[in-house]
């Protein structure tokens, strides 16, 4: 149980373009979702937490406007990366915590690799 | 305000040999912590955690971790390393004061060589 679905789990794009990283919730409801980014050989960054039915919260250094952001419902939240460049190219990651509290642990999708060329 | 260090960045071991990766953390409030392993283009996988039960935890694929206060530790351990252990571990802090905000450790290399 509490499995989150990413997708997808590798793409590339142009630079310029926009990308769209979904996680889906497929047998809770998620209230809140986190979305990491890992560079490579580093540790994952927390870059912003999704809360269903509000503006998320963009940790420091994150841009806003640049990773948009939408959790629309309790099942699903988005991650558009916006104007994608090389720079943005890195595996992202979200996470939930089951049944809302971190005592009973986090799920995480299985990553999206992006790849802007 | 929490934070976890990772002692070591790469760790080689034996095949057979035992594994120790070592965590150490700092916490506000009573923290839960965990382990997770990620296996090259894998996402992450839970090995185990603590949450104010059992200091001894047990986890999966024969690794425990011991929660010790006074040290303000929680190695990783496994008796005997095994080829498929080969891959990065993360040492995982969460505080429920925190708003379930996870932070990370920098990430253990596990090489095992036969």
């Amino acid at each position: 149980g509490a499995v989150v679905s990413q997708h997808p789990s590798r793409v590339i794009c142009k630079s310029g373009t926009s990308v769209k990283i979904e996680c889906r919730s497929l047998d809770f409801q998620a209230t809140t979702m986190f979305w990491y980014r890992q560079f490579p050989k580093k540790s994952l960054m927390l870059m912003a937490t999704s809360n269903e039915g509000s503006k998320a919260t963009y940790e420091q250094g994150v841009e806003k406007d640049k990773f948009l952001i939408n959790h629309a419902s309790l099942t699903l939240s988005t991650l558009t990366v916006t104007s994608a460049h090389p720079e943005d190219s890195s595996f992202y990651i979200c996470s939930a915590p089951k049944e809302g509290r971190s005592y009973y642990g986090y799920t995480f999708g299985s990553g999206t690799r992006l790849t802007v060329v | 305000a929490q934070s976890v260090t990772q002692l070591d960045s790469h760790v080689s071991v034996s095949e057979g040999t035992p594994v120790l990766l070592r965590c150490n953390y700092s916490s506000s409030y009573s923290p839960s912590l965990f382990w997770y392993v990620q296996h090259p283009n894998k996402g992450l996988q839970l090995l185990l955690k603590y949450t104010s039960a059992a200091t001894l935890v047990k986890g999966i694929n024969g690794f425990e971790a011991e929660f010790k206060k006074s040290e303000t530790s929680f190695h990783l351990t496994k008796p005997s390393a095994h080829m498929s252990d080969a891959a990065e571990y993360f040492c995982v802090v969460s505080e429920e004061g925190g708003g379930n905000k996870l932070t990370f450790g920098t990430g253990t290399q596990l090489k095992v060589e036969l």
